[in-house]
């Protein structure tokens, strides 16, 4: 069975640092790209970065651009997502989502975790 | 303001038939990227439901189904049950973003 599950959430003040963690299983996990994707509270959908199986490419949201950065250990089966100078409109749970398909533009995010919540204040 | 537009809410009676609508731009589904849909249940994770506009992924029943034309896309629920009450999202790729994006989501409320 296809599982990801994220962990590192958690309480931290305006300009610090977090890093996120998801942990896949039940598929070949160099061979597919992985995302991030957050929703603030009450709020709908945001993509937030992806990065290809092989690790060598990766893209980033307007909002997180210089900021976040996305990376993977294949060996480990382990997306991670480094968040500096978070702000507090960074405040929401961040889901890490399998990506599937055939072109690239039109992958869709085929599993999901259950997400960490990451709340930004001070 | 998100880059696909969904309706705030829908609503309908068991048994019916409900249309949630995302319109886009030439950026994006009008550029011909595939819409994809997601069904989320409150203080859960999302779950993709349709794929590659009209595609449903395995244990996905055949009452839900997509739709595309032009720069907008639709997703269509048939036999309205109670346990359909969720928030749907439509995602595509926006060129001029250079990223994936979302409706801002539908509230579909069984009366």
């Amino acid at each position: 069975e296809v599982q990801v599950l994220e962990s590192g959430g958690g309480l931290e003040q305006p300009g610090g640092s977090l890093r996120l963690s998801c942990v896949a299983s039940g598929f070949t996990f160099s061979g597919f790209a992985m995302s991030w994707v957050r929703q603030a509270p009450g709020k709908g959908l945001e993509w937030v970065s992806t990065i290809i199986g092989g690790g060598g490419s990766t893209y980033y949201a307007a909002s997180v651009k210089g900021r976040f950065t996305i990376s993977r250990d294949n060996s480990k089966n382990t997306l991670y997502l480094q968040m500096n100078s978070l702000r507090a409109e960074d405040t929401a749970v961040y889901y890490c989502a399998k990506l599937r398909g055939l072109r690239y533009f039109d992958w869709s995010f085929d599993r999901w975790g259950q997400g960490t919540l990451v709340t930004v204040s001070s | 303001q998100s880059v696909l537009t969904q309706p705030p809410s829908v609503s309908g009676a068991p048994g019916q038939r409900v249309t949630i609508s995302c319109t886009g731009s030439s950026s994006n589904i009008g550029a011909d990227y595939d819409v994809h849909w997601y069904q989320q249940f409150p203080g859960t994770a999302p779950k993709l439901l349709l794929y590659a506009n009209n595609n449903r992924p395995s244990g996905v029943p055949d009452r839900f189904s997509g739709s595309k034309s032009g720069t907008s896309a639709s997703l269509a629920i048939t036999g309205l049950q109670a346990e359909d009450e969720a928030d749907y999202y439509c995602q595509s790729y926006d060129s001029t973003l250079s990223g994936r994006v979302f409706g801002g989501g539908t509230r579909l409320t069984v009366l």
